[in-house]
């Protein structure tokens, strides 16, 4: 059974502490996404890796940085948190698109709801 | 660029009414489409999906079916549960991209 896990299911820190989000998949997955979901708003892609190092930029990556050392893992760090960075995080993975007709889906993560006070 | 326009909810109907969440798509090519569910409290899981026109996608009583004249590709269920109340979210994905274009998410609420 496919598997992504996310650190922590529920995360309270303070404004100006630097977060750690941890995504872990064991499906090897050559990609790997993190989102964030706010009400109104649907899913927000922040940041993409297609690599083991490679990272693409999402449709909001301000104030997000990622970190992908081993394939498996893949990182979400909050440098500086803020009280507009509350939100539900999450991870999914997916296999390489190598052709135009792979529907590869995308495997989702249980979410990481962070407040940050 | 691609793009998915989702029915707006919130959406409540009655346990075993019939249930229709639109969904329509802009895109260049074949894409592929998916519904998504979320269930409270958890993560997004696939609920189906459908790959080429005419592709019909079912499981667990829904079913979508990939309409290329009228790109849209709506989700149905003849019968609906209490335990279907979940927000649901239609995703395309554009051939050869590795990135999925999700809609808004339409919330649904089944009262028994």
């Amino acid at each position: 059974d496919v598997k992504v896990t996310q650190s922590s299911r529920y995360l309270v820190k303070r404004t100006g502490e630097k977060v750690f989000l941890e995504c872990v998949q064991d499906m090897d997955h050559e990609n790997m996404f993190w989102y964030r979901q706010d009400p109104g708003l649907g899913l927000r892609l922040i940041y993409f890796s297609y690599d083991v190092k490679m990272k693409e930029k999402g449709d909001i990556p301000e104030g997000y940085s990622v970190s992908r050392e081993k394939k498996e893992r893949f990182s979400l760090i909050l440098e500086s948190a803020s009280t507009n960075q509350t939100s539900m995080y999450l991870c999914a993975s997916s296999l390489w698109t190598l052709r135009r007709g792979d529907s590869y889906e995308q495997y989702f993560g249980p979410g990481t709801r962070l407040t940050v006070t | 660029g691609d793009s998915v326009t989702q029915m707006e909810g919130p959406v409540t109907l009655s346990e075993e009414a019939f249930l229709t969440i639109n969904c329509t798509y802009t895109a260049t090519g074949y894409p592929s489409l998916f519904w998504y569910v979320q269930y409270p409290g958890e993560g997004l899981q696939l609920l189906l999906k459908a790959t080429k026109a005419d592709d019909k996608g079912s499981n667990k009583g829904f079913e979508a079916t990939y309409r290329k004249e009228t790109t849209s590709f709506h989700l149905e269920k003849g019968s609906v549960q209490v335990s279907d109340s979940a927000v649901y979210f239609c995703a395309l994905k554009g051939g050869g991209a590795q990135k999925l274009v999700f809609g808004q998410g339409t919330r649904l609420t089944i009262n028994p």
